[in-house]
């Protein structure tokens, strides 16, 4: 089985800051990455897929890289409505999640 | 409008069985893989199972093979998930996920608002 594994597990940030996620997959994966945002008391909300690939309707700020092990999510400008926690999962083999970074207001 | 509605949640005691159902509307369902997505409480999200378009493969997440048993109805856009032997650790929100795709790439584009499943001792 695929292991996913984010850092941290939790930030402070504020507004403003660029803020970056990490995920690490226990094997290689391509690009069969996706990034979630979840508020809570919510459903996830697709972001990212493919790694890099931005969906629909989600702003620019957001954005995916990696390839193979190791993969980061980058919020280039946090705003107000992004304090949230953040998921990678694969898609590589089955799907498995990583246990979700919360991004927090400092 | 994509939507997918869940239903069959509740309280049930450890052992015992419940029939999760999810509705689907405003798109082709019989064309899309489907999948169950669970989050206990305070815990991240786990994918629980999926289904192919027209039923003919199923995988599981480990934890819950020989217990759980995923189905769909493509004439009703009906997605099932049957769970039996229920254990205190599968207490969590079971979320409908539809598998979208781009040619290879596999991502869960819709979700619905989850059914909470609760098993006690």
């Amino acid at each position: 089985d695929i292991q996913m594994t984010q850092s941290p597990s939790s930030l402070s940030a504020s507004v403003g800051d660029r803020v970056t996620i990490t995920c690490r997959a226990s094997q290689s994966i391509s690009t069969y990455l996706n990034w979630y945002q979840q508020k809570p008391g919510k459903a996830p909300k697709l972001l990212i897929y493919a790694a890099s690939s931005l969906q629909s309707g989600v702003p620019s700020r957001f954005s995916g890289s990696g390839s193979g092990t190791d993969f980061t999510l980058t919020i280039s400008s946090l705003q107000p409505e992004d304090f949230a926690t953040y998921h990678c999962q694969q898609s590589y083999s089955a799907r498995t999640f990583g246990q979700g970074t919360k991004v927090e207001i400092k | 409008e994509v939507q997918l509605v869940e239903s069959g949640g509740g309280l049930v005691q450890r052992g015992g069985s419940l029939r999760l159902s999810c509705v689907a509307s405003g798109f082709s369902f019989s064309r899309y893989w489907m999948s169950w997505v669970r989050q206990a409480p305070g815990k991240g999200l786990e994918w629980v199972a999926n289904i192919k378009q027209d039923g003919s493969d199923k995988y599981y997440v480990d934890s819950v093979k020989g217990r759980f048993t995923i189905s769909r109805d493509n004439a009703k856009n009906s997605l099932y998930l049957q769970t039996n032997s229920l254990r205190a650790e599968d207490t969590a929100v079971y979320y409908c996920a539809r598998d979208g795709y781009s040619s290879s790439w596999y991502y869960f584009d819709y979700w619905g608002q989850g059914t909470p499943v609760t098993v006690s001792s």
